[in-house]
């Protein structure tokens, strides 16, 4: 099973850019990069992902390196609601796929008033 | 569209005891996952069903089980409890397998 390596924690000021980085290096080239993210108290829920290009939507924006073997998710400004433990995955998207879904212990993001 | 609900919330049980857990699945999800969350391991990948049919399945004893119905929905059941198991339990409903999954809230379970 593909694995990914991540900070065990991150600090941000609010309103400003943050940088979460995460290591996949062996990734298969059918693996897609997931990105969610575990407030306190909540199930874990869905931030973005994608396979070879950098990927925007609402909540983030995702950068993948040519290599894939790294990728980093980018908040563009943090607010404190944004404080959540952030996971790194790699998923199989075929239709077909039911592959295990493993998660890292992730990075616990501290967003500072 | 209503979410991934997950029932009960909270559960105390004592040692050697059995449980069963719910998760209702966002209509049309043909996939459901359970998870294992605590301190110490983590989130945990427990086992998923598709149709029916266990497809896949984590590293974890056979005191835990499920299964799914027909309209998708699925329990979870642990027996001889022991306290070990004390965690949040996690549904996670898709389509159809891959991509993106969908999580409930969780069921905090209490082993004393």
């Amino acid at each position: 099973d593909a694995k990914t390596t991540q900070p065990n924690s991150m600090e941000s000021n609010e309103e400003e850019p943050v940088h979460l980085p995460c290591n996949h290096s062996t990734i298969s080239g059918t693996d897609y990069i997931h990105w969610y993210r575990q407030l306190p108290s909540q199930g874990p829920e869905y931030v973005i992902h994608g396979l070879t290009s950098n990927v925007n939507n609402r909540m983030a924006s995702l950068a993948i390196a040519e290599d894939r073997k790294s990728s980093t998710l980018i908040l563009h400004r943090a607010t404190l609601r944004d404080a959540a433990v952030y996971y790194c995955i790699l998923r199989d998207n075929l239709e077909t796929s039911y592959d295990k879904v493993i998660f890292g212990p992730g990075t616990s993001l501290s967003v500072i008033p | 569209k209503a979410g991934v609900t997950q029932t009960p919330r909270y559960l105390i049980k004592t040692r050697g005891q059995q449980v069963t857990l719910s998760c209702s699945p966002i209509s049309g999800h043909r996939s459901v996952s359970w998870y294992q969350q605590t301190p110490g391991q983590g989130l945990q990948f427990l086992f998923e069903y598709f149709s029916e049919t266990q497809r896949n399945k984590g590293n974890f004893p056979g005191r835990f089980s499920g299964r799914q119905f027909s309209n998708s929905r699925s329990e979870m059941n642990v027996s001889t409890l022991e306290l070990g198991d004390s965690a949040l339990y996690l549904c996670a409903s898709s389509p159809r397998g891959g991509g993106e999954q969908f999580f409930g809230p969780g069921t905090r379970l209490t082993v004393l």
